[in-house]
């Protein structure tokens, strides 16, 4: 069974651009999840996807904005880069939510670097 | 406002020690609480999974425990390799589920 996949493994973009970052759940997997991990900084909740709705969202600036298409397959939008969006962004999946919820599985990650 | 703390920051062992992992969080409030295995540059991997109403959660060398009243984990590594060198991260999931990672403890085995 594929894991977590998730593209491009590196991209590198100019402060002020966009960029697009792209998941795959494991099959079967309704949620998405996204976190920005900086460094020195360690794991911060981003976004969090379930059945094509934004259920919840961490302590980001509305610059980052994504969403989940009918395959459960989600995408991560940065908009007017900065230089401390620099990254690794990690996606990851569950197959259920709320009480009771089922172990999240992560991607390899997508290391974005704003210059 | 859900905190999580993971003590200590690193860790040195020689092979074949059996070591602990500290975990606290400040709400006890949670879902589940889950323990990653995470390799330089890479993403993380699922060690434990552990639900509210459990107490522990064991998988091959490792046995990882829950005290809700008290806020604690632990994760146990038993006869510890140079291949469990890494960082831990444990992370509760909390209502509304927002997760909240701690910063980890670097683990280094020495062979």
């Amino acid at each position: 069974e594929a894991g977590v996949t998730q593209s491009p493994t590196h991209l590198i973009k100019t402060r002020g651009q966009q960029a697009t970052l792209r998941c795959s759940p494991i099959s079967g997997h309704t949620s998405v999840y996204w976190y920005q991990q900086a460094l020195g900084l360690g794991l911060q909740f981003l976004l969090w996807y379930d059945e094509g709705e934004e259920r919840n969202r961490g302590n980001f600036p509305p610059r980052f904005s994504g969403r989940q298409f009918p395959n459960y397959s989600s995408e991560l939008n940065v908009n007017a880069l900065e230089l401390e969006d620099s990254a690794l962004y990690l996606c990851a999946s569950s197959w259920g939510t709320g009480l009771g919820a089922y172990e999240q599985y992560f991607g390899p990650g997508t290391r974005l670097t704003v210059t | 406002k859900q905190e999580v703390t993971q003590i200590p920051a690193a860790l040195s062992v020689p092979e074949g020690e059996n070591l602990v992992l500290n975990c606290s969080f400040t709400d006890s409030a949670i879902y589940n609480l889950q323990w990653f295995r995470q390799d330089p540059g890479k993403g993380l991997t699922s060690l434990l999974l552990i639900q509210s109403s459990q107490r522990e959660q064991t998988s091959g060398r490792l046995n990882a425990s829950l005290d809700k009243s008290s806020g604690r984990s632990t994760l146990y590594i038993a006869a510890s390799q140079p291949g469990d060198s890494a960082t831990y991260l444990c992370a509760v999931h909390t209502g509304g589920f927002k997760t909240i990672f701690g910063a980890g403890t670097r683990l280094f085995v020495k062979a």
